[in-house]
Order: C-alpha cells, then structure tokens, then sequence
C-alpha cells in the first residue's frame, strides 16, 4: 500500500458527462500529480500541483481541470467525455516538486465512457 | 520519434532465467533514470532509481544507464514467478517541472 488513496475505483459514464476523481496523497506529501494510462499512449501526465498551486502541465486536454485544496487533496474534473478519455487515471504524490524525487502512485479510477 | 521507446513484449520466460528490458530515449537533457514495476490491476511502484550514468544493484535487479548511447537497462537475476508484471522506465531532467516520461511498459511473465 502506497499511502496514496484514490476514488472511486471503478466510474461508468455515458458520453458528454462530467466526473470527478479524487485522490488523497501520502501524509506530508505537498505534491500531487495526474497521469493517465491506455493501452496506446502509455503512462501520461497530465498536470502536477505543489501546495496547492499548479507547477507543470504535460499532455492535459482543455476539457479536463484539476485543483489541489488546502488539505492537500486534489480532485481531476473530467468533462464532456468522449469514449477516447476511457483509460485507468493515476494520481500520485511526492515530498517535493521535483518530479525526478520518487513518486508513489495510488491504484488508480478506471474510466469508462460509454 | 518518441522521447522514449520501450519494447512492449510480451515476454515469457522460465523461472530462474536472467531478464533484460530496455529502453532508449532521444532527449539528451533526461538525468534521472528509474524503472517502476506495476502488477495487473495496481499503480506503478518504483523499482530501481540511477542518477545519470552507470550501474546500480538491489538484490537481483541492475539497472544500467549508458547516456553516450542513450540506453537504459534492467536486468533480472533468477526471475521469479513474483517478478510477472509489466516494467515501465521513467526518465526526467533536473529542471523543476521537468515531467517524468514514461516508457510504455514491457509485460513480463515469469513461469514456474
């Protein structure tokens, strides 16, 4: 177990939909990271949060946000969905913002769109 | 060409075979090496971490970073039915968000 949680584990939606992911980083962890994963892509970041401000943004599509709170959750808001955003959503957290220091990754929302 | 290429495999070998993955990557900046290791349906977990260029060993795992030819490796002792999973490097530079790329994954299944 990582010490990073993410909710919900499993998210069934129909196309045009919002959702929302949820993820709670490792106690003391200040850096909160988005990756997505299919099958063709790979392993992507999306965008990383450092203490409640946003620190980088790789490949993360105008339709999807995200934000850090002041506990230090963050939440990933998906919206109009298409069925090409279905893919396993990762959150994870370091001490740090350096993304070279070890990130320790939560097991992940499944997505589907239907 | 991707910043990173790792072949996905399968790969299938028996138990107490020697493993080797790799990848190559073209950006010449990346100076943080790792590999990660990720069982069906977990996250990724970090397995191995080198700084540059050269070897580092943990128990029957070597990861080896050849910069000049812009090639990482992992290698495996006496693999395990335990070591099935799927093996993604990681590189990054040393620039604050200076993002992780990651490696496709290579799918290893160790038989008994």
């Amino acid at each position: 177990d990582s010490g990073v949680t993410q909710t919900p584990k499993h998210l069934i939606t129909a196309t045009g939909q919002r959702v929302t992911l949820r993820c709670s980083p490792r106690s003391g962890d200040l850096s909160v990271y988005w990756y997505q994963q299919s099958l063709d892509q790979g392993l992507q970041f999306l965008i990383q949060y450092y203490n409640g401000e946003e620190r980088a943004k790789g490949n993360i599509l105008e339709r999807f946000s995200a934000q850090q709170f002041p506990d230090l959750h963050s939440e990933l808001n998906l919206s109009s969905l298409e069925l090409g955003d279905s893919a396993l959503y990762f959150c994870a957290s370091s001490v740090t913002n350096l993304f070279y220091n070890e990130q320790f990754f939560g097991p992940g929302t499944r997505l589907t769109v239907l | 060409q991707k910043e990173v290429e790792q072949d996905p495999g399968p790969l299938s070998v028996p138990e107490g075979a020697i493993v080797s993955l790799n990848c190559t990557y073209s950006n010449s900046a990346f100076q943080y090496f790792m590999w990660y290791r990720q069982y069906s349906r977990k996250g990724p977990e970090l397995l191995m971490y080198t700084y540059s260029s050269g070897n580092k060993e943990d128990g029957r795992f070597t990861a080896q970073v050849d910069k000049s030819s812009k090639y990482i490796s992992l290698f495996i002792r006496d693999s395990q039915p335990s070591d099935s999973a799927t093996y993604l490097c990681a590189m990054s530079g040393n620039q604050a968000g200076t993002a992780l790329i990651f490696g496709k994954g290579t799918t290893l299944s160790v038989s008994s």
